[in-house]
């Protein structure tokens, strides 16, 4: 069965910074993209960083660039997402999605996804 | 403000057909594959539809995709209460920025 268990989520200070971690099991992790996508509550989703099969190709939304990094670790079957200079804007719930192919195809195919960890950024 | 639009809400009684839009533009829609999620408040979401209009397994018949031009769309037939949930359309999007983008969901109500 397929598990992905986000953690590292909690309330945060704007300016400080975060590390979401996604524990997967019951896959070839190391086969797979995999993303980050976060939802404010009440609101859509929005997809926030994917990286392919060996981190060769990694991509993010244009508000996070400069401040996030993503990075995976196939040895540990882990996906993980460095926050850092978080606003207030990024308060969400993270979601750690598998995509369904190796690479960044183009697609917005994640077949399995966590249930999320909440970011809450506050003074 | 959402990349994609859809409607913010939809209802139907059991056993009734519902549709949900979801609206973008050539350099999403236009261009690539439209992807269907079943969102349940507090769990994980789920894949519903692929490619258009493909179902992974285990997922009912009365749940279709459908995409012409910049415009896709889901039907739920045979409406049932468990089916009350968000949904949410998705794309990859080919503009400078490039990535995933999503409609802002739409909640299903089963009256």
């Amino acid at each position: 069965e397929v598990q992905l268990v986000e953690s590292g989520g909690g309330l945060v200070q704007p300016g400080r910074s975060l590390r979401l971690s996604c524990a997967a099991s019951g896959f070839t992790f190391e086969d797979y993209a995999m993303h980050w996508v976060r939802q404010v509550p009440g609101k859509g989703l929005e997809w926030v960083s994917g990286i392919s099969w060996n981190g060769g190709i990694i991509g993010y939304v244009d508000s996070v660039k400069g401040r996030f990094t993503i990075s995976r670790d196939n040895g540990k079957n882990s996906l993980y997402l460095q926050m850092s200079s978080l606003r207030a804007e990024d308060t969400a719930f993270y979601y750690c999605a598998k995509d369904s192919s190796s690479g960044f195809a183009r697609a917005t195919e994640y077949d399995y996804w966590g249930q999320g960890t909440l970011v809450t950024v506050s003074s | 403000q959402s990349v994609l639009t859809q409607p913010p809400s939809a209802s139907g009684t059991p056993g009734q057909r519902v549709t949900i839009s979801c609206s973008g533009s050539s350099s999403n829609i236009g261009s690539n594959d439209v992807y269907w999620y079943q969102h349940l408040p507090g769990t994980a979401p789920k894949l519903l539809i692929y490619r258009n209009n493909l179902r992974p397994s285990g997922v009912p018949d009365r749940f279709s995709g459908s995409k012409s031009g910049t415009s896709a769309s889901l039907a739920i037939s045979g409406l049932r209460s468990e089916d009350e949930a968000d949904y949410h359309c998705a794309a990859w999007d080919d503009s400078l920025s490039g990535g995933g983008v999503f409609g802002g969901g739409t909640r299903l109500t089963v009256l």
